[in-house]
């Protein structure tokens, strides 16, 4: 079956703008998770989904956000863009809570502000 | 929150002989522990994890052991190979699961040939 499938794999954006990241998990998956990874501070937990609702959030400032859609498919938003979040987003998907069945990474998506 | 802490952070051994990488972890809560492969560009894999009920886990040349009165944790990689060249990274989960993972900031494994 298909993998978790993240657009777009690079982005280049200005300081100030915003950008929406995707993520398609792997069919009959209904939880979602984002963590940005980063050279310095490693990968980080951004927010999880299940069903269309934030079950968790991670210690990011409000410009990070997301949802998720009736199909399971996931958005994550940054607004305000500044040069700290460049990195690379990644994906997780999951049966459910991460404890109980783990996670599948998708590629990511390299993010760079400039 | 939890913390996990990972050690070493680059670790470079001869083709054949075994790898150990350290995690130990800061919430007494914490019941799930994976590691994941990274390799260069790509994506990170969970290579094997060990839930809070065993103590010791083992797939081919790859095995986990958990101490949770002392709270750490180990991969052990026998026999190494030069696909076995990447960064590894332990996690726990935090909170009981409450708050996603919380990853080592991970160990760069070089095989010299």
């Amino acid at each position: 079956k298909a993998g978790v499938t993240q657009t777009p794999r690079y982005l280049i954006k200005t300081r100030g703008q915003q950008v929406t990241l995707s993520c398609s998990p792997i069919s009959g998956h209904r939880s979602v998770s984002w963590y940005q990874q980063t050279p310095g501070q490693g990968l980080q937990f951004l927010f999880e989904y299940f069903s269309e609702t934030q079950r968790n959030k991670g210690n990011f400032p409000g410009r990070f956000s997301g949802r998720q859609f009736s199909n399971s498919r996931s958005e994550m938003n940054v607004s305000t863009l500044e040069l700290g979040d460049s990195a690379l987003y990644l994906c997780a998907s999951s049966q459910g809570q991460a404890t109980n069945y783990g996670y599948t990474f998708g590629s990511g998506t390299r993010l760079t502000v400039v | 929150g939890e913390n996990v802490e990972q050690h070493p952070s680059t670790l470079s051994v001869q083709e054949g002989d075994s790898a150990v990488i350290k995690c130990t972890y800061s919430d007494s809560a914490s019941n799930y522990f994976p590691w994941y492969k990274q390799e260069l560009g790509k994506r990170p894999q969970l290579i094997i994890d060990i839930r809070s009920n065993v103590g010791e886990k083992k797939d081919q040349r790859i095995a986990v052991t958990l101490n949770k009165t002392a709270k750490h944790f180990s991969l052990h990689i026998t026999e190494t190979q030069p696909e076995d060249s990447a960064v590894y990274f332990c996690a726990a989960d935090s909170g009981g699961g409450a708050d996603g993972l919380t990853f080592g900031k991970g160990t760069h494994l070089i095989i010299q040939p």
